[in-house]
């Protein structure tokens, strides 16, 4: 599976949008991009994931640039609730592969 | 729909004991897999059991063992307890065996300590 690259911190303000990056520049045309978070104390919990299209739920949308080396998740109204480890991880669609999880992004909200 | 059920919350162990964890998925799954997570490696795969086969295994020693039930329960099993094998242990379930485009829905761990 391709490697990620996201940065170790990001601080945003609440209310307003946060934009986490990834960057995966060598990944293949079969692997997906997954986003998960890690609040403190607790499982991971899926977001969003997608493989070349823009990608939208309730809680995220991901965004995928078109030669989908890199992606930003955007939580469109941070609020502190959502301080938490964001992982960005790529794999392909099939194949007995586990999920790796690199160091993500620790996103603080401030009040 | 209840989610991933993970049993203890918070385990305590001596050098060389044994301990047994256990995770419930969500109902229907069929798959689960478990990982460790601690400060200095993060999180990293242990292995996955799919209709009660594993399917996929992580890089860690045999001490590290799992199995998986008829009803999709799953147990992990780590025998002569190190002071390394302190950590957060994660059990998740899926639908369908893990091969790409699935969701991955998490326990909340089971905190083990090792003295």
């Amino acid at each position: 599976d391709a490697k990620t690259t996201q940065p170790p911190s990001m601080d945003c303000a609440e209310g307003r949008a946060a934009n986490l990056p990834c960057n995966h520049s060598t990944i293949s045309g079969n692997e997906y991009v997954y986003w998960y978070r890690q609040i403190h104390s607790q499982g991971p919990q899926y977001i969003i994931h997608g493989l070349k299209n823009n990608e939208t739920n309730e809680m995220a949308s991901l965004i995928i640039t078109e030669d989908r080396k890199s992606s930003t998740l955007i939580l469109p109204h941070a609020t502190l609730r959502d301080t938490a480890v964001y992982y960005c991880i790529v794999r392909v669609g099939t194949g007995r592969r586990a999920l790796t999880f690199g160091s993500g992004t620790r996103l603080q909200v401030q009040p | 729909k209840a989610g991933v059920t993970q049993t203890p919350r918070y385990l305590i162990k001596t050098r060389g004991q044994q301990v047994t964890l256990s995770c419930s998925p969500i109902s229907g799954h069929r798959s689960v897999s478990w990982y460790q997570q601690t400060p200095g490696q993060g999180l990293q795969f242990l292995f996955e059991y799919f209709s009660e086969t594993q399917r996929n295994k992580g890089n860690f020693p045999g001490r590290f063992s799992g199995r998986q039930f008829s009803n999709s329960r799953s147990e992990m099993n780590v025998s002569t307890l190190e002071l390394g094998d302190s950590a957060l242990y994660l059990c998740a379930s899926s639908l369908g065996p893990l091969e790409g485009n699935e969701k991955l829905f998490f326990g909340s761990g089971t905190q083990l300590s090792v003295l």
